[in-house]
């Protein structure tokens, strides 16, 4: 079955505590990206990644590093965790980037609940 | 920058009610322009998308023409049910690789 699946789905954790985030898809979509769910701001784009290797800051990237070292992969890091990245993150995947030639359609994983104490 | 402004939410229709949900844009360049749905503890799911001037997408009964000249994309559905209660998000891809989605309009459907 074609999916993106995240890991851990819910997590509790202190600040300044490091953490890691996964994401993996298995549809060998060369587009990835993660994005953060707040109320009232909708999704917005942390890093996204073209391809292997290739990554690339969105709106919000402060206080998160990513890496794309196989193109199934790409994990979501908080080196420092604090307070105000407690959200519900999503990590996306496509084909081609976004406005390629009509097929970049993202599909989404299921979400990580993330509160930062 | 580029960006998508969303008709605020909730709203509350009764069954078979007719659905419009405002979309508006703002971006340099021809970018597509998508509706994805989200229903409740779920991620993501595409409803469907435009990706130039004059497009129509559709989808489960949904609708919504990319108007260059208003830079809008609105969200309409003639006779909505109970089952489409849920989230519904306007986004654009801009020139640049990236996704701005809007803030995201909740849906409820009452019988």
């Amino acid at each position: 079955e074609a999916q993106v699946t995240q890991n851990p789905r819910y997590l509790i954790t202190v600040t300044g505590k490091k953490l890691t985030v996964t994401c993996s898809q298995n549809m060998n979509h060369e587009y990835m990206s993660w994005y953060r769910q707040d109320p009232g701001l909708g999704l917005r784009q942390i890093y996204y990644s073209m391809n292997v290797e290739v990554t690339d800051k969105g709106d919000v990237p402060e206080g998160y590093k990513v890496s794309r070292k196989e193109k199934r992969n790409f994990p979501l890091i908080l080196e420092s965790p604090s307070p105000n990245q407690t959200s519900l993150y999503f990590c996306a995947s496509s084909l081609v980037p976004p406005g390629v030639a009509g097929t970049d359609t993202q599909y989404f994983g299921p979400g990580t609940r993330l509160t930062v104490l | 920058g580029d960006s998508v402004t969303q008709m605020e939410g909730p709203v509350t229709l009764s069954e078979e009610a007719f659905l419009t949900i405002n979309c508006t844009y703002t971006a340099t360049g021809y970018p597509s322009l998508f509706w994805y749905v989200q229903y409740p503890g779920e991620g993501l799911q595409l409803l469907l998308k435009a990706t130039k001037a004059d497009d129509k997408g559709s989808n489960k009964g949904f609708e919504a023409t990319y108007r260059k000249e208003t830079t809008s994309f609105h969200l309409e559905k003639g006779s909505v049910q109970v089952s489409d209660s849920a989230v519904y998000f306007c986004a654009l891809s801009s020139s640049r690789n990236q996704f701005y989605f809007g803030t995201g309009t909740s849906l409820t459907v009452i019988p």
